[in-house]
């Protein structure tokens, strides 16, 4: 039990249907991020919300959209979605985002599988 | 900005054997290092970090790392490896306050160790 919770564990959904994720974290921290993980490929840091803000979006495609609407909240709306993005999604948190109070912590993930 | 290389994809140890895996960073000051550790179908949980001082660190299930700033490297090991040691291993970088640097952790792509009985 890492203080940060995710759902749902598994979600398969159609190219044209609208879906979210959710994480919430447990640790009082003021920092969260969305990543993902494809097989074959390194961890991708797709969104980093500080204090509810967004401070980083790495090119991720406008089909997914995140949204912040505490510290401890998170979700990952998706839609229109393609099957190649079919991965496991890692919520996280930290502290900070940078500096001494930047450990991450991980949920378990959402295994998204599009059909 | 900071980046991680993990030059073995995958190693494979027998079980009672010593295990060292490699991780390389690029960073323009020291950093904060990190090793993280994915079992299947899992998230990924903090073995250890370095922020600063002592340059070896222990970690959670008798795994230790060692910062060595002259080969920019933060390499992970343990003497006796157990097969519940099998998993994904990330080395990560952080951006320190005054160094400046992407926001969150860069991983690496990842070690895969494979346990021999």
């Amino acid at each position: 039990e890492t203080g940060v919770t995710q759902t749902p564990r598994h979600l398969v959904m159609g190219m044209t249907n609208k879906k979210s994720l959710k994480c919430e974290q447990h640790l009082g921290h003021n920092a969260m991020y969305w990543y993902k993980q494809s097989a074959k490929k390194p961890l991708e840091l797709m969104f980093v919300y500080n204090f509810k803000e967004q401070t980083e979006n790495n090119s991720v495609p406008s089909r997914f959209s995140p949204e912040c609407p505490n510290s401890s909240h998170l979700f990952l709306h998706l839609h229109t979605l393609q099957p190649e993005d079919s991965a496991l999604y890692l919520c996280a948190s930290s502290q900070d985002t940078q500096g001494s109070g930047n450990t991450i912590y991980f949920g378990e993930g959402s295994w998204l599988t599009v059909v | 900005a900071q980046s991680v290389t993990q030059p073995d994809i995958h190693i494979t140890v027998s079980e009672g054997a010593s295990l060292e895996l490699r991780c390389n960073y690029s960073y323009g000051a020291t950093p904060y290092l990190f090793w993280y550790v994915q079992s299947p179908g899992q998230g990924l949980q903090l073995l250890l970090k370095y922020f600063s001082g002592d340059t070896l660190v222990q970690g959670i299930k008798g795994f230790e790392a060692e910062f060595k700033r002259s080969q920019s490297s933060f390499n992970l090991r343990k003497p006796s490896v157990h097969w519940s040691d099998a998993a994904e291993y990330f080395c990560a970088v952080g951006a320190t306050d005054s160094g400046g640097g992407a926001d969150g952790l860069t991983f690496g792509k990842g070690t895969h160790l494979i346990i021999q009985p």
